[in-house]
């Protein structure tokens, strides 16, 4: 089974600066997905950023990146200029499909703080 | 488009009560995935259901937990004699079949209190 780490349960950081949030994940499968999700307080679930494990390419989605090392089994989230609003909980998660199913594994959060 | 949609937000049930969650998916959509958050916990998957049909009730607890997604209609998930252990917020996603983003869409959640 699969399975995925946060190990950071909270961070802050101050408004216009870089924060880079940590996820590591364990698995057999060569090929799968990868996703950073954001819950703000209103808790509804926002895809921030999604890579493929067979792009060698680092997916960018305006101020949010990652950093995929598939070897090392490590998807960071890097968000520049951060703002207030990228204030929420941050869940790293593993999708492998498989004749249609596409669970996801999360990760247990980490809380991220914008000070203004 | 309406988004997933979820119903009630907020529900509160006293043990020994039953519990329905209702998601309506995406138009279009007839993948119907529900997730259980406990407080402060990420999304633990419980079941994936098409049309009519239950494929991975993997996450499920034996007891008390179903899940159904009939023909016509939303999806409901069914808790049992509830107890305070299932309080909970429940997440619904739905996707379209094989979609090349594999994205799931998720509706606001409904925030189960057991009292």
């Amino acid at each position: 089974a699969q399975t995925v780490t946060q190990s950071q349960p909270e961070m802050s950081v101050q408004e216009a600066e870089t924060v880079t949030l940590s996820c590591t994940y364990d698995t057999s499968e060569n090929n799968y997905y990868l996703f950073w999700y954001k819950q703000p307080p209103s808790r509804q679930m926002i895809l921030v950023i999604r890579q493929e494990a067979y792009k060698q390419q680092n997916a960018t989605e305006n101020r949010f990146s990652v950093n995929f090392q598939k070897a090392a089994k490590s998807f960071s989230l890097k968000i520049s200029d951060s703002q207030l609003g990228d204030t929420a909980m941050y869940f790293c998660a593993f999708m492998k499909p498989h004749f249609g199913n596409e669970k996801l594994t999360f990760g247990t959060g980490t809380r991220l703080t914008i000070i203004p | 488009n309406a988004g997933v949609m979820q119903n009630p937000r907020h529900l509160v049930r006293r043990r020994g009560q039953e519990a329905r969650l209702r998601c309506s998916p995406m138009k279009g959509h007839s993948h119907v995935y529900w997730y259980r958050q406990l407080p402060e916990e990420g999304l633990k998957f419980m079941v994936y259901l098409q049309k009519e049909n239950i494929i991975d009730e993997s996450g499920m607890p034996k007891e008390r937990f179903s899940a159904e997604f009939p023909k016509e209609g939303p999806s409901i998930l069914r808790i049992q004699q509830v107890v305070r252990g299932d309080s909970a917020a429940y997440f619904c996603a739905s996707s379209t079949s094989g979609g090349a983003s594999y994205e799931q869409y998720f509706g606001p959640g409904t925030r189960l209190t057991v009292t």
